[in-house]
């Protein structure tokens, strides 16, 4: 069956620190990915996805690329602000099922 | 577009009372579903609806109805409330249930005493 598995957290950084947050997934034939993020209070919002294998996905200076070979997503950011603790989530939806998330990971950024 | 609805934001029950959370999505959407998120448990699917008329049971269903109104509605009912119900619920919404990214209501903080 699908399934997603993401690093544990809480994952704490000091701003301008570099982060990689690892999604490594199971799935029949070639599935969607994507990166979901959660604000205190709020409801999960899409930050980025890749639909084919070489893909990469960004948005708010955020990137993941789709490695089939690896069955990987790895979240990256360049250098990471307190604005981006939050909590993520990476997500699969494959064409015979519904979408499949991640347990989550925490992240906080120090000042 | 509000995108996706829901009421109430917050509700105190107590043990035995029944209440129900409802949700609404204007992206003429066809699957809708529901979750809770427990502190530290990630998202746990409750139920889902992959198109007007048809609901069908997620991860935890017990305890839990629901209701595909029409296709833009979609309610929750909880019958008899258990404080292992407390947490927090979301609704949300995609254009198809397979390959499809699904939007999501701001939730539902929801305790059970």
């Amino acid at each position: 069956g699908n399934s997603v598995t993401q690093m544990e957290g809480p994952v704490t950084l000091s701003e301008e620190a570099f982060l990689t947050i690892n999604c490594t997934y199971t799935a029949t034939g070639y599935p969607s990915l994507f990166w979901y993020v959660q604000y205190p209070g709020e409801g999960l919002q899409l930050l980025l996805k890749a639909t084919k294998a070489d893909d990469k996905g960004s948005n708010k200076g955020f990137e993941a690329t789709y490695r089939k070979e690896t069955t990987s997503f790895h979240l990256e950011k360049g250098s990471v602000q307190v604005s981006d603790s939050a909590v993520y989530f990476c997500a699969l939806s494959n064409r015979d099922d519904k979408i499949i998330f991640g347990k989550g990971t925490r992240l906080h950024i120090l000042p | 577009n509000a995108g996706v609805t829901q009421t109430p934001k917050f509700q105190v029950l107590k043990t035995g009372q029944s209440m129900t959370l409802q949700c609404a999505q204007d992206m003429n959407h066809n699957s809708m579903y529901w979750y809770r998120q427990d502190p530290g448990m990630g998202l746990r699917l409750i139920y889902y609806s992959a198109s007007e008329g048809t609901t069908d049971k997620g991860e935890v269903p017990n305890g839990y109805n629901v209701s595909r109104l029409n296709k833009r509605e979609f309610s929750l009912r909880l019958e008899s409330a258990a404080p292992s119900q407390t947490s927090v619920y979301f609704c949300a919404s995609s254009e198809q249930l397979a390959s499809s990214e699904q939007f999501f209501g701001p939730g539902t903080r929801l305790t059970v005493l």
